[in-house]
C-alpha cells in the first residue's frame, strides 16, 4: 500500500524557518516525481513545488519562489520541504503528494499524505 | 483567484446527474490535460479523474469527465448523498511551469 508520512509542522514566528519531512513507503520511490500542495483554513488547493523523480529538476509556484526549497533523499525515501521568511499567510495545512510519472509536468498526483499544519503567528 | 475558474457551489438531488465546469486558457487546459480531485472536509483530497476522461481504480463510473479546447467538466451520474464534497479541477500550466488548481467546487445532494 502506498502511503505517505508527513512531519515538521507546528507554529511558528512570522520571518522563521521550518523543515517539513514526507516519509514515502509501498512504491518505488525514486521513480516518482513528489509535490508540494497547501491548503489555508477554509481556502481551496495550492500547488507550490514540485521535484523529479531524480531530484534533478524543480518547479515552484510564483508566490513562494525564493522563500521555499523542495529537495529529495531516495536512499531514504523522503521528500522534503524547506521554508524560510514565513509569512501569516503561509499558514495552511500541507500536503506532501505522489505524482504518476518521473517528472513533475503533465502527470496527475495520484496519492496524498494525510496532511501537516503550519500556523505562522506571533 | 486562481486561473482555473469553477463555480463555488453546485447542488442537485439524489439520483440525478450534476456538471461542474472548469474554465481555463491556452498555456493550461488548451496544451494539457485536466485531472479532478474530491475533498471531504477535514481530510486529503483523493484523485478522481486524470487525463481529462480516466478513472484510477475503485471510482465508480458515475464519475466522469471531458475536455474541449479551454475547458473541462465533471459529471456526476446518479448522485448519491456521500457524493457530497468539494471538488477541484487541476492542469499544467506550461507557462508559469507548474500545476494550476481551480478554486473548488463545493457540491450539495439536496
Amino acid at each position: 500500500e502506498v502511503q505517505l508520512l508527513e512531519s515538521g509542522g507546528g507554529l511558528v514566528q512570522p520571518g522563521g524557518s521550518l523543515r517539513l519531512s514526507c516519509v514515502a513507503s509501498g512504491f518505488t520511490f525514486s521513480s516518482y516525481a513528489m509535490h508540494w500542495v497547501r491548503q489555508a483554513p477554509g481556502k481551496g488547493l495550492e500547488w507550490i513545488s514540485g521535484i523529479s523523480g531524480t531530484g534533478g529538476s524543480t518547479y515552484y509556484a510564483d508566490s513562494v519562489k525564493g522563500r521555499i526549497t523542495i529537495s529529495r533523499d531516495n536512499s531514504k525515501n523522503t521528500l522534503y520541504l524547506r521554508m524560510s521568511s514565513l509569512r501569516v499567510e503561509y499558514s495552511a495545512v500541507y500536503y506532501c503528494a505522489k505524482g504518476l510519472a518521473a517528472t513533475p509536468q503533465y502527470y496527475a498526483v495520484d496519492v496524498w499524505g494525510q496532511g501537516t499544519t503550519v500556523t505562522v503567528s506571533s | 483567484q486562481s486561473l482555473l475558474t469553477q463555480p463555488p457551489s453546485a447542488s442537485e438531488t439524489p439520483g440525478q446527474r450534476v456538471t461542474i465546469s472548469c474554465s481555463g486558457s491556452s498555456p493550461n487546459i488548451g496544451s494539457n490535460t485536466v485531472n479532478w480531485y474530491q475533498q471531504f472536509p477535514g481530510t486529503a483530497p483523493k484523485l478522481l479523474i486524470y487525463n481529462n476522461n480516466q478513472r484510477p481504480s475503485g471510482v465508480p463510473d458515475r464519475f466522469s469527465g471531458s475536455k474541449s479546447g479551454t475547458s473541462a467538466s465533471l459529471a456526476i451520474s446518479g448522485l448519491q448523498s456521500e457524493d457530497e464534497a468539494d471538488y477541484y479541477c487541476a492542469a499544467w500550466d506550461d507557462s508559469l511551469k507548474g500545476w494550476l488548481f481551480g478554486g473548488g467546487t463545493m457540491l450539495t445532494v439536496l
